[in-house]
């Protein structure tokens, strides 16, 4: 069965600052892996994704993520936060014969000014 | 723009009363799903389709049903609305296939609930 954690209910960083929101998951057969961010009040907005090819990732407003098949782990990093970021960010994973995806807790990221 | 849209945004219903959420998107997707996310529990599957006139279960399917009698529509019913159930839900769907140009998912706004 798949699964997905984000071990850090919430993460606090400063303006300015590089920031990282973690994901772990398990699949069987090859991941497909997504990063999803939700500001108040409205539905996922998608981010970036991993499906073949270079393990770092790049997708919107700066985002990118790496994926690690050895520690199935695929890192949402940004070098330089914004306040405007400041956001609940999911992680999700379907593997390549499934049709739903499972979606971590959920990490609340705070920039701080 | 194209989309997913969810009706009602707001409903707030008293124990035991029923009703309906309606998604409906234009964007030929097969697969459609109902989510509803609550306070640190992250989003969890209520029901599923992969197709016109299917459905199945997810992860909290009781008090639920659903029904996708046309591809862009699929609807969300409760029939006998518990405090339980209040909830934000969002309707989501995608391609079968995941590919480069598709974004997995797309989600509407959601539909917030109290049931008091």
């Amino acid at each position: 069965a798949q699964s997905v954690a984000q071990p850090e209910d919430q993460v606090n960083v400063a303006e300015g600052n590089p920031l990282t929101v973690k994901c772990t998951y398990s699949v069987s057969g090859n991941p497909y892996l997504f990063w999803y961010v939700q500001y108040p009040n409205r539905g996922l907005q998608f981010l970036l994704k991993y499906i073949t090819g270079d393990n770092l990732v790049k997708g919107s407003y700066g985002f990118e993520a790496e994926f690690n098949k050895s520690q199935t782990s695929f890192h949402l990093k940004k070098p330089s936060a914004l306040v405007s970021d400041s956001a609940l960010y999911f992680c999700a994973v379907r593997d390549s014969y499934g049709q739903n995806f499972v979606f971590g807790p959920g990490t609340r990221l705070s920039v701080l000014p | 723009n194209a989309g997913v849209t969810q009706t009602p945004k707001f409903r707030v219903l008293k124990t035991g009363q029923s009703m309906t959420l309606l998604c409906a998107q234009d964007m030929n997707h097969e697969y459609m799903y109902w989510y509803r996310q609550d306070p640190g529990m992250g989003l969890r599957l209520i029901h599923y389709s992969v197709g016109e006139g299917t459905t199945a279960k997810g992860e909290v399917p009781d008090g639920y049903n659903v029904s996708r009698l046309k591809k862009q529509n699929f609807l969300l019913g409760l029939e006998s609305a518990a405090p339980s159930q209040t909830s934000v839900y969002f309707c989501a769907s995608s391609y079968t296939f995941i590919g480069p140009t598709n974004y997995g998912y797309t989600f509407g706004s959601g539909t917030r609930l109290t049931v008091v």
